[in-house]
């Protein structure tokens, strides 16, 4: 199975901040890489699917970068509405694994 | 617009059977593929089970294979998760996801999800 890992686990950042979230897969997996937010009590939220598209009524802040093994999230301007967590999922290889997460918290 | 509705979750001893639904509307439901990921308390979202939009293929991890059945009623617009022979590690809320693709290995992402249903198996 591939693994994925994020770093860093958690994090604290202020309204308006630029953050970025990385995601590592275990072997390369091209641009087969999605991303999800999820705040507490709530299913997750489609964010970004082959590691760079936008799903439709995603903010433009929200974008996502990278191919291989290493990929990015990055929030250019961190809203109140944006803290949550974040996890990546691979879909290049069953079964199609998930990240550990990102929390973003309140600095 | 597109619903999930999860149901069927509730208390449970180990070694016993539950068998969840997830009611869709909003789409049509054959065209897409469909899983179930599952998140125990305080951690985070493992996948389960897919099932291709023609009910042709299914697949599931290898902590649930042979004890987890996933199906789906193309008529109805349901899917089901049949788990059987359930353990305390199984105790997870889990969540109906509608995946952009018709098959499970051209997957896109699961770009709508349900509410989730809490599974407890506990004695």
């Amino acid at each position: 199975d591939i693994q994925m890992t994020q770093s860093p686990p958690s994090l604290s950042a202020s309204v308006g901040d630029r953050v970025t979230i990385t995601c590592r897969a275990s072997q390369s997996i091209s641009t087969y890489l999605n991303w999800y937010q999820q705040k507490p009590g709530k299913a997750p939220k489609f964010l970004i699917y082959a590691a760079s598209s936008l799903q439709s009524g995603v903010p433009s802040r929200f974008s996502g970068s990278g191919s291989g093994t290493d990929f990015t999230l990055t929030i250019s301007s961190l809203q109140p509405e944006d803290f949550a967590t974040y996890y990546c999922q691979q879909s290049y290889s069953s079964p199609f694994t998930f990240g550990p997460g990102t929390k973003v918290d309140i600095k | 617009e597109v619903q999930l509705l999860e149901s069927g979750g509730g208390l449970v001893q180990p070694g016993g059977s539950l068998r969840l639904s997830c009611a869709a509307s909003g789409f049509t439901f054959s065209s897409y593929a469909m899983s179930w990921v599952r998140q125990a308390p305080g951690k985070g979202l493992e996948w389960v089970s897919a099932i291709s939009g023609s009910a042709g293929s299914t697949y599931s991890a290898d902590s649930v294979k042979g004890r987890f059945t996933i199906s789906r009623d193309n008529f109805k617009n349901t899917l089901y998760l049949q788990m059987n022979s359930l353990r305390a590690e199984d105790t997870a809320v889990y969540y109906c996801a509608k995946d952009g693709a018709h098959d499970y290995y051209d997957s896109s992402g699961y770009d709508y999800w349900g509410q989730g249903t809490l599974v407890t198996v506990s004695s």
